[in-house]
């Protein structure tokens, strides 16, 4: 079975330190891996995901298959940054689709300070 | 475009009872997914539906159903609530078709019920 594992439950920074956002998952196969946001107040929503190799909002992530990690970075962190972090996990099914079945980390609270 | 939405938003039930959950999902959105998110097991994937026909399905006891429409509304159930059904559930819409690996999933708001 699959497993996603966000070790920081909490993490604080100062505006314009640099973030990063541990994640790391256990998977045998080839797996899709997402960023999701969930800001105060509003819904969860997706940041980024690994196959897209963008930038948003200024936060990148790289899919290590060695160390089977996907942290979340951003170089200088803003205090609208402060939201709710969940990384996940999408898999092949035997009929070759995911279903529509995402599997999450217990998420990271992030706080940028003034 | 109007977002996922669903309603209840809050529902208090005691233990026993049943309790039916509704989501509509983003127009054109076929398939919609169902999480539980709880402080202490996190968020957790309940089932997915795409053309009224369950595809998938967590590790969830039988207690817990759901079905859906022609029109993609969705519709959970739980019955013979237990305190630990206490939860945020979340339904998620998204635009896949059979051939897909993963599109992007639309969440709700979620309906907080509270089972006393």
């Amino acid at each position: 079975a699959q497993r996603v594992t966000q070790p920081e439950k909490l993490l604080s920074v100062f505006k314009g330190a640099p973030v990063e956002l541990k994640c790391n998952y256990s998977y045998s196969g080839s797996p899709e891996l997402f960023w999701y946001v969930q800001y105060s107040r509003q819904r969860l929503q997706l940041l980024l995901r690994h196959i897209s190799r963008e930038s948003i909002k200024g936060f990148t992530a790289d899919l290590n298959k060695g160390e089977t990690s996907f942290h979340l970075k951003k170089p200088f962190a803003q205090e609208e940054d402060s939201a709710m972090y969940y990384c996940a996990l999408s898999v092949r099914t035997a009929g070759g689709t995911s279903y529509g079945k995402l599997t999450f980390g217990q998420g990271t609270i992030l706080t940028v300070h003034p | 475009k109007a977002g996922v939405t669903q309603t209840p938003r809050y529902l208090i039930k005691t233990r026993g009872q049943q309790v039916t959950l509704s989501c509509s999902p983003i127009s054109g959105h076929r398939s919609v997914s169902w999480y539980q998110q709880t402080p202490g097991q996190g968020l957790q994937f309940l089932f997915e539906y795409f053309s009224e026909t369950q595809r998938n399905k967590g590790n969830f006891p039988g207690r817990f159903s759901g079905r859906q429409f022609s029109n993609s509304r969705s519709e959970m159930n739980v019955s013979t609530l237990e305190l630990g059904d206490s939860a945020l559930y979340l339904c998620a819409s998204s635009f896949s078709t059979s051939g897909r690996t993963y599109n992007e999933q639309f969440f709700g708001p979620g309906t907080r019920l509270t089972v006393l």
